[in-house]
């Protein structure tokens, strides 16, 4: 297992369009979390999923945003009606619950969104 | 509602030098965890080092040490003889809860950025 995957690396998108962003967790882990990030500043939570359930969304995320995890494993992220405020790096991690949790997440090296 | 404070927005250090850079943090529940991650200019967030609330001693992780004051709610992270590969953010983030279903998400402070002088 190579770690968390994220694709796209870099998606450049005019605004208005929808973007959809896909995260692979590490296959034993049954959570999964969305932060963004943007520059200069600290990851911001976005929601998770236990297995396929969401569990919780962020204030931040608004109805343009919806995130699914179908089987448990891999989660998507979509962005519909793209807005330049939109334009940061987003951030998938994983974890196993019930566990020891000392290492807290396995990040992956994100995706950077620019909306022009 | 957990709360994660970072003052030194950057600071600069002579390598070699050991660095201490400020973590305060606010929570209601007994049980959290406090982390710190590095993350270097390509992006990637590391895992650097990890203090339970109900943790005895300060952890330590090689060159990395937490300075945990638990009365004060500082979580200070220490680096002791820097090197020019220090040079990153550095984040402090916490958890409410310890593990399992009642461990929560994790928050991040706004972050410190360290750069090494050779």
């Amino acid at each position: 297992d190579t770690g968390v995957s994220q694709d796209p690396r870099h998606k450049i998108t005019k605004r208005g369009q929808n973007v959809t962003f896909r995260c692979d967790p590490i296959s034993e882990h049954n959570r999964l979390y969305w932060y963004r990030q943007t520059l200069g500043q600290g990851p911001e939570f976005l929601t998770y999923f236990q297995n396929e359930a969401q569990l919780e969304k962020s204030r931040l995320l608004s109805d343009r945003f919806s995130a699914e995890r179908p089987k448990g494993s891999f989660s998507t992220l979509e962005i519909q009606r793209t807005e330049q405020g939109d334009s940061a790096m987003y951030l998938c991690a994983s974890s196993l619950v019930n566990a020891e949790t000392n290492y807290g997440y396995t990040f992956g090296s994100g995706t950077r969104l620019t909306v022009v | 509602a957990q709360k994660i404070t970072q003052t030194q927005p950057g600071m600069f250090v002579q390598e070699k030098e050991a660095v201490t850079l400020d973590c305060t943090y606010d929570t209601s529940d007994p049980s959290y965890g406090l982390f710190w991650y590095k993350q270097p200019s390509s992006g990637e967030m590391i895992f650097l080092i990890y203090q339970g609330s109900y943790d005895q001693q300060n952890a330590t992780e090689g060159r990395y040490s937490l300075n945990f004051q638990k009365a004060r709610k500082s979580a200070n992270l220490v680096i002791s003889a820097s090197q020019l590969g220090d040079s990153a953010m550095y984040f402090c983030a916490m958890r409410e809860g310890v593990r399992g279903s009642s461990a929560s998400k994790i928050i991040f402070g706004s972050g410190t950025r360290l750069s090494i002088r050779p």
